[in-house]
């Protein structure tokens, strides 16, 4: 596509629910990043993809959060028994060779709020 | 811990005034800086800096690197209504097995008033 397309655009979800987000790269990206970005902070690095490698989760902050993506394609972002804490806005980026300057797009993220 | 500090945190000006925006940064393995402005929720690229003391520039917006005093500054001068925004720093880091990871400061709020 175009652009880094994310749905949905808002979720709104009862405490203790799990919840999918998804987000699609631009066409030929090889790498994906997830960041989180709660109100008024800047964003927090979640998890990267590159190609067939294994993923680099180290930002995930606990072992609800999840995230998969087939080959370069779609990635879903998986957030289980939802905390009132994971209420933010999730971005998601995409690059064409894992590097800020190869053309690193932003998605217009997902905003999710947990009641 | 890599770590970026941005400030101020918010800043509220008049149209047509200019402003300079701080970035400070402390990271194991610098690659790049870069500067995007937030107005919704994407962020949309301003500029990626690599070199220190070579100003980029993009029409009332520039932006340079010290790395030497780990900072870098973004300067919007005759601000206009449209440039209200938040912006971002973040840096890159070299090295490693992720590439293109940035990590974020917090972000500085800018109001322009007409």
């Amino acid at each position: 596509g175009a652009g880094v397309s994310q749905s949905p655009s808002n979720k709104v979800t009862e405490k203790g629910k799990d919840v999918e987000l998804r987000c699609d790269p631009i066409s030929g990206h090889t790498a994906l990043y997830w960041y989180r970005q709660r109100l008024g902070q800047g964003l927090e690095f979640l998890i990267y993809f590159q190609g067939n490698s294994a993923p680099d989760k180290s930002g995930l902050p606990s072992d609800r959060f999840s995230a998969e993506r087939t080959g370069e394609s779609v990635s879903t972002l998986t957030i289980q028994r939802t905390q009132q804490e994971d209420s933010a806005v999730y971005l998601c980026a995409s690059s064409s060779q894992g590097r800020a300057n190869y053309g690193y797009t932003f998605g217009s993220g997902t905003r999710l709020t947990v009641v | 811990e890599d770590k970026v500090v941005q400030s101020p945190l918010s800043l509220v000006v008049h149209e047509g005034d200019t402003v300079t925006l701080n970035c400070s940064y402390e990271v194991t393995n610098f690659r790049s800086l870069l500067w995007y402005k937030q107005e919704k929720k994407a962020p949309t690229f301003l500029f990626m800096l690599t070199s220190s003391g070579i100003e980029k520039k993009s029409g009332r917006l520039s932006s340079i690197l010290d790395k030497k005093e780990l900072f870098s500054i973004l300067n919007i001068t005759a601000t206009q209504t449209g440039d209200s925004a938040v912006y971002l720093c973040a840096v890159e880091i070299a090295g490693g097995t992720s590439y293109g990871k940035l990590t974020f400061g917090q972000g500085t709020i800018l109001t322009v008033h007409p």
